[in-house]
Parts: structure tokens; sequence; C-alpha cells
């Protein structure tokens, strides 16, 4: 069963229009964190949330926003989406910070 | 600066030869984890090294964890057209904030 789960898998956005991506877990972890991963690169750390507390990376554009309402969910919104944000988006989780982390199988943006 | 060295980065071979991956950095890491990942999905755990000089095995994949915990090698032995995809080593560093620094990639091809 899967324990990270994201929706949509794919999400086509006009360039400017919001867009949400959401995520869920049912391993009751802590921590739970937003990827961004561009083609063959490593995932790049946009924020994570510890509980209810939030952790904005330096370079995290303010384009880029999160929400945690529980413990089971996350959100990313991008609130002017640009053609350079198109992107495969991660959402993972941990224990505790410093621990493993599980991925789930993403969200493909696309931006038009 | 690239915390975590991996090498090489992509890696094309014959279907039944071996192969060696490596993560190296200079700093020293509370734990390793090796990822796995195929296109369009998210990065899959493998394994996570934690004790310096830790050998684990996975079926045909061993992952070794050096013995000052600053790097690892991940060797597949008679490898697959399955076991292509993009290999990911990442580490939580023992100073430094508490989150997962990835390497940059082994982009692995498996030819039948």
């Amino acid at each position: 069963d899967a324990m990270v789960i994201q929706n949509p898998r794919y999400q086509v956005t006009q360039f400017g229009k919001p867009v949400t991506l959401s995520c869920s877990q049912t391993l009751n972890h802590n921590v739970m964190y937003w990827y961004q991963q561009k083609s063959s690169q490593a995932p790049k750390l946009l924020f994570h949330y510890y509980d209810k507390d939030f952790n904005n990376e330096a370079d995290t554009p303010d384009n880029f926003q999160s929400r945690r309402p529980n413990t089971s969910f996350c959100f990313l919104d991008i609130r002017s989406p640009g053609l350079g944000d198109a992107a495969m988006y991660l959402c993972a989780t941990s224990i505790i910070r410093g621990h493993e982390q599980y991925f789930g199988p993403g969200t493909r943006l696309t931006v038009t | 600066t690239q915390l975590l060295e991996q090498s090489p980065q992509f890696l094309s071979i014959q279907e039944g030869e071996n192969l060696t991956v490596y993560c190296n950095s200079s700093s020293v890491f509370s734990s390793l984890q090796w990822y796995r990942q195929e296109p369009g999905e998210g990065p899959v755990l493998l394994v996570t090294v934690v004790t310096g000089g830790e050998v684990k095995k996975l079926k045909r994949l061993t992952f070794q964890f050096g013995d000052a915990r600053k790097d690892s090698s991940l060797h597949i032995t008679a490898a697959q057209p399955g076991d292509t995809g993009l290999y990911l080593c990442a580490g939580v560093r023992i100073q430094g904030a508490q989150k997962l620094v990835f390497g940059q990639g082994t982009r692995l091809t498996i030819n039948p």
C-alpha cells in the first residue's frame, strides 16, 4: 500500500495561474518535505514542516508556499507559475529530522 | 561546492556485467541512504547505512559505508535491465542542518 501519496501525478497549468499540489502520508511521520527536481538532477529541497513548524530554504522563491493543515496532509502552492517552474515535485516524509526519508511518486508539473 | 560527489554520473553496460558507483565527501555523515529512481517516479529507498565499515546486501546489490563515514559505494553483480535507473546517494551530515544532502546521481543503463 502506498505510504506517501501525491495528487495529481500530472498537472498542467498556465503561465501565472496558481496551482496547488497535494501530498498525504499514512506513516504518521512528523516531518514532511517538498522537493523540486528537474531533468536528471538531484532533488532540491524547497521547505519542510516539522510537525506544525515551517522551515523554508533560503533560496526558495517567495512564489512557493506550503500548508500543513494536519499530520497527514501537506500542500505546495505555486502562486504564479513561470516556465522555469516546470519540474517534478516530490513530497517526502521522515519520522524526525535527520532520519531516512520516504518519497512519494511525484507530480509532474507542466507550465504552458 | 558539491558536498557529496557521486561517480560516475553516467554508466552504460551490458547485461551480466558488474559495476560500482561511488559516493565521496570530505564531511562525516551520521547516516547515508541509497535511492533508485525510475523515469516519472519518485526515489525509492534501497538501504540506509549508519555504522562505519558497515556492509549491507540486497540481492545482487552490495552497499558499503566507509570506515570514517565519509564515503559509500554501491556494487551491482550481474547487472540486469531492471537495474536501469537513476541512483542517488544522500546523507545527513554530523555537523550542519539535519537535512538530506544529495549526490548528483548516477544514470545507469543496462543493455540487454
